[in-house]
C-alpha cells in the first residue's frame, strides 16, 4: 500500500516567517501535486512535479520534488494571512488512483 | 470554462437513510472521482467512474455506490446510513492529462444525526 506522509500536521505562524511542510513515503510516485483548500470549499491545485528534481515556484512558494519521486517539499516565503489553509500532498500510485497526505493546516497571523 | 459543480452543498439525514449526491464535471472532462474527507482520516479515495464505467474503486463498504451518466455527470449514493459516514463529499474530474491532475468541486457536507 502506498502511503504518503505529511509534516506537520499543525503550524501557526507570524506573518512574515518562512515555513516548509514536507511529504515523504516509502513509494516512488510518477508524479505528486500539491492542493490548498479552505473551510467549507475543495481542494485546489497549486501544482504538478513529475521529474526528479524538479523545483517549481510560484510566486512566495516552492515546491520541489526528490530526486528519487519519493518526497517532496512546500517551502513558504514571508508568509501572509492569506495563505492560511490546508495543504495536501497528493502522489499518483501505480494503480492510477491518487494518494493523499494527511495534510497540513497552517495558520499565519497578522 | 465553469469548474466542477456539487449540489446539494449541504445535507443533514437521519441513520438508516439513504442520500444520493450529484456531481458536474468540468466540460469535456470524462472522468469523475469521489472522495470523503473527514478530520480523522483525511481525503480517502472512493471510486472513479469514466465514460459510465467503475475504473478504480476504494477500501469502502457496499453500501457506497456510484454511477456515471452519458453527459459524464456523476452521482453517489450511500445507503443505510451511519453516523460515521458524516463527512465532507468531493468530487473531481479529470481531463487529459497524464499527470492525473484533478480538479475538485466545492464538496457536499453530510451530517447523519
Amino acid at each position: 500500500t502506498q502511503l504518503l506522509e505529511q509534516s506537520p500536521q499543525f503550524l501557526s505562524i507570524q506573518e512574515g516567517e518562512n515555513l516548509t511542510v514536507y511529504c515523504n513515503s516509502s513509494s516512488v510516485f510518477s508524479s505528486l501535486q500539491w492542493y490548498r483548500q479552505e473551510p467549507g470549499e475543495g481542494p485546489v491545485l497549486l501544482v504538478t512535479v513529475v521529474t526528479g528534481g524538479e523545483v517549481k515556484k510560484l510566486k512566495r512558494l516552492t515546491f520541489q520534488f526528490g530526486d528519487a519521486r519519493k518526497d517532496s517539499s512546500l517551502h513558504i516565503t514571508a508568509a501572509q494571512p492569506g495563505d492560511t489553509g490546508l495543504y495536501l500532498c497528493a502522489g499518483s500510485s501505480n494503480t492510477g488512483k491518487l494518494i493523499f497526505g494527511q495534510g497540513t493546516t497552517l495558520q499565519v497571523k497578522p | 470554462k465553469a469548474g466542477v459543480t456539487q449540489t446539494p452543498r449541504y445535507l443533514i439525514k437521519t441513520r438508516g437513510q439513504q442520500v444520493t449526491l450529484s456531481c458536474s464535471p468540468i466540460s469535456g472532462h470524462r472522468s469523475v472521482s469521489w472522495y470523503q474527507q473527514t478530520p480523522g482520516q483525511g481525503l480517502q479515495f472512493l471510486f472513479e467512474y469514466f465514460s459510465e464505467t467503475q475504473r478504480n474503486k476504494g477500501n469502502f463498504p457496499g453500501r457506497f455506490s456510484g454511477r456515471q451518466f452519458s453527459n459524464s455527470r456523476s452521482e453517489m449514493n450511500v445507503s443505510t446510513l451511519e453516523l460515521g459516514d458524516s463527512a465532507l463529499y468531493l468530487c473531481a474530474s479529470k481531463g487529459g492529462s497524464s499527470y492525473n491532475e484533478q480538479f475538485f468541486g466545492p464538496g457536499t457536507r453530510l451530517t447523519v444525526l
